[in-house]
């Protein structure tokens, strides 16, 4: 079975800081992973993946994220948050081994950044 | 526009009350997935249709089914709806059955009363 822990409900930070959003993922075979961003009464909007390749992958708006194997990790960061970047970021895992599976999603982290 | 059109936008219906909501997905895409979004639950995955076969089921209640037309639109049946049913219904697109990435609809959003 495949599953996404996003460990934190809300994380904060003041514009211009560095921004991280945690993820972690458990998939018996090899992860495609994605990140999505859905602002209010919105659907949700594709960030960024990783399907093989280079661990470090660069998305919209200035984020990106790194895959660590051996952490079954894909953090979403950004060097310098702003206010326009609140919403709510969830991450997502496709076991690519397998056929006949979706997209599963963690529960959301909401982001908020303060003026 | 993500070219994800889901329709209608919001729905207010009776407990035990059946609904069908409606999806056409982007042009050239064969995979369609639906996704229930609740404050407590999150995103829940639902069933995913490729060019007209289900191909994956997720936590679907047997109260709710689906199905994809030859046209590749598709409808998710509620049936004896209950409080709890009140979410966000979305549903998605890919161009293929892995679907590497999905494109998303903006969403019902279905109230019980």
């Amino acid at each position: 079975a495949q599953s996404v822990a996003q460990p934190e409900d809300q994380v904060n930070v003041a514009e211009g800081n560095p921004l991280t959003v945690k993820c972690t993922y458990s998939v018996s075979g090899n992860p495609y992973l994605f990140w999505y961003v859905q602002y209010p009464n919105r659907g949700l909007q594709f960030l960024l993946k990783y399907i093989t390749g280079d661990n470090l992958v660069k998305g919209s708006y200035g984020f990106e994220a790194e895959f660590n194997k051996s952490q079954t990790s894909f953090h979403l960061k950004k060097p310098s948050a702003l206010v326009s970047d609140s919403a709510l970021y969830f991450c997502a895992v496709r076991d690519r081994d397998q056929a006949g599976t979706a997209l599963i999603f963690g529960k959301g982290t909401t982001l908020s950044v303060s003026s | 526009d993500s070219g994800v059109t889901q329709t209608p936008k919001h729905l207010i219906t009776a407990t035990g009350q059946r609904v069908t909501l409606r999806c056409s997905p982007r042009s050239g895409d064969l995979s369609v997935y639906w996704y229930q979004q609740s404050l407590d639950q999150g995103l829940q995955f639902l069933i995913q249709y490729y060019n007209g076969e289900e191909r994956a089921k997720g936590n679907i209640l047997e109260r709710f089914s689906a199905q994809q037309f030859p046209d590749l639109h598709s409808e998710l049946n509620l049936s004896s709806l209950e409080l709890g049913d009140s979410a966000l219904y979305f549903c998605a697109s890919s161009p293929s059955r892995g679907g590497a990435g999905y494109t998303f609809g903006s969403g019902t959003r279905l109230t019980v009363v």
